[in-house]
């Protein structure tokens, strides 16, 4: 099982603050995603990452590949109290679809 | 918008007792999983699906469980003898070809 290690675990800032979070392996993914749970509900896709070194923009949000496709990131730009939530993410191997998740990063944003 | 349907939304069942968890994924969809995340862990991979027949399986994907397609739409998991340690939130998914997973709601299954 190839392990993906998110840090940081839990992340509290303030409205309006910028923050970064990490997605690391040791293993090389053919994709990676990211993922936004809310507690209850299942994984809501944020963004599929392939190429290495590839970044993905979604509004506020900025994904980055690592160019050895083996690390991530997520960049909040002036995060809202509406970004609260559960980041994971998700690797998938050339031997598969079954994808591999991280333990995620649990974000607080308050007003 | 298209999703992944599960039912029921929460399962409460006897140690010992069979359950089945039923999931409809989007229609055009040709693979399909099951996820499990047991409380304050991470989402687990199980086994996926396509067709007709297991193409991945996690060592927790022991004889105890069992996945099938039915009808052409709905896709279910079975655990023959539930334990306590199976409870947990079950997640399904499906997906294209181009095998980005969309997820359903899950379903919670508590074993007492």
């Amino acid at each position: 099982t190839q392990l993906l290690e998110q840090s940081p675990q839990f992340l509290s800032i303030q409205e309006g603050e910028n923050l970064t979070v990490y997605c690391n392996s040791s293993s090389v993914f053919s994709s990676l995603q990211w993922y936004r749970q809310e507690p209850g509900e299942g994984p809501v896709l944020l963004v599929t990452v392939v190429t290495g070194g590839e970044v993905k923009k979604l509004k506020r949000l900025t994904f980055q590949f690592g160019d050895a496709r083996k690390d991530s990131s997520l960049h909040i730009t002036a995060a809202q109290p509406g970004d609260t939530g559960l980041y994971l993410c998700a690797g998938a191997t050339n031997s598969g679809y079954a994808l591999n998740f991280g333990k995620g990063t649990s974000l607080l944003v308050t007003p | 918008e298209p999703e992944v349907t599960q039912t029921p939304s929460h399962q409460v069942t006897q140690m010992g007792q069979e359950v089945i968890l039923r999931c409809v994924p989007i229609s055009n969809h040709l693979y399909f999983y099951w996820y499990r995340q047991i409380l304050g862990q991470k989402v687990e991979f199980l086994v996926s699906f396509y067709n007709n027949e297991i193409s991945e399986k996690s060592e927790i994907f022991d004889d105890q469980f069992s996945v099938e397609r039915p009808d052409g739409s709905n896709f279910t998991l079975k655990i023959r003898s539930t334990k306590l340690e199976d409870s947990a939130m079950y997640f399904c998914a499906s997906t294209l070809t181009d095998g980005i997973p969309f997820f359903g709601q899950g379903t919670r299954l508590t074993v007492v």
